[in-house]
């Protein structure tokens, strides 16, 4: 089945630096990446998300980047706010119904 | 609002006791999911539903049951037999095929065993 590994585990950065979280996938039949936040107490929610027919893809402050042929991909964070803070979870889908398998996760601490 | 609903929001289980876990959800979305948290670590998939009257095993079943009776409803049960129940359960729910849908969260329960 699908492994998805997920570096580092724990980020701090500066506030106004940017933030990049890296993660793996094992099953080249995987074909949708997800981003989620998740803040103390709280479900996961989705943040941004890219399906493996496209390389990049940008909202905001928030970015998110494909190489299919590595089986990579990239969670981008830049102008990090204290808000910013939270575990950020990458996640990988080889099926059209959504099933997920999760990274570790990454705690990151935006100091201001 | 539509959305994911979990209740309750912390539960305390004795040893030896069955709890269930309630997931209502809105959205109608077809596929409902259970995860399991523990702290420091990922999500890991228990349960999962498709369609209604018919659901499948995840990655970490043992001790668990679900069941699929309405479209919006997919209550998790605790047994006795799971060893280690202590964990942040997290409901989840997607569209379904074709939409390559993404997963949408409730809040989820935190259950203890005391």
């Amino acid at each position: 089945g699908e492994n998805v590994e997920q570096h580092p585990s724990t980020l701090s950065v500066q506030e106004g630096d940017s933030a990049v979280i890296k993660c793996t996938y094992s099953d080249s039949a995987s074909n949708y990446f997800p981003w989620y936040k998740q803040e103390l107490g709280k479900g996961p929610q989705l943040i941004i998300d890219i399906r493996s027919n496209v390389g990049e893809k940008k909202d905001q402050r928030i970015a998110v980047t494909l190489n299919k042929t590595a089986k990579h991909f990239s969670l981008h964070i830049t102008e990090t706010q204290p808000e910013d803070s939270a575990v950020y979870f990458c996640a990988g889908s080889t099926d059209s119904w959504g099933k997920l398998q999760f990274g570790a996760g990454t705690q990151v601490v935006v100091t201001p | 609002d539509g959305g994911i609903t979990q209740s309750p929001k912390y539960l305390f289980r004795k040893e030896g006791q069955n709890v269930t876990l309630s997931c209502e959800q809105n959205l109608n979305h077809d596929a409902m999911y259970w995860y399991r948290q523990d702290p420091g670590q990922g999500l890991r998939l228990i349960y999962y539903s498709q369609i209604v009257n018919d659901f499948q095993k995840g990655d970490i079943a043992e001790g668990y049951s679900v069941s699929r009776e309405k479209k919006e409803s997919f209550p998790l049960t605790v047994t006795s037999a799971q060893k280690n129940p202590t964990a942040f359960y997290l409901c989840a729910s997607s569209m379904g095929p074709g939409v390559m849908g993404a997963a949408f969260f409730g809040q989820g329960t935190r259950l203890t065993v005391v």
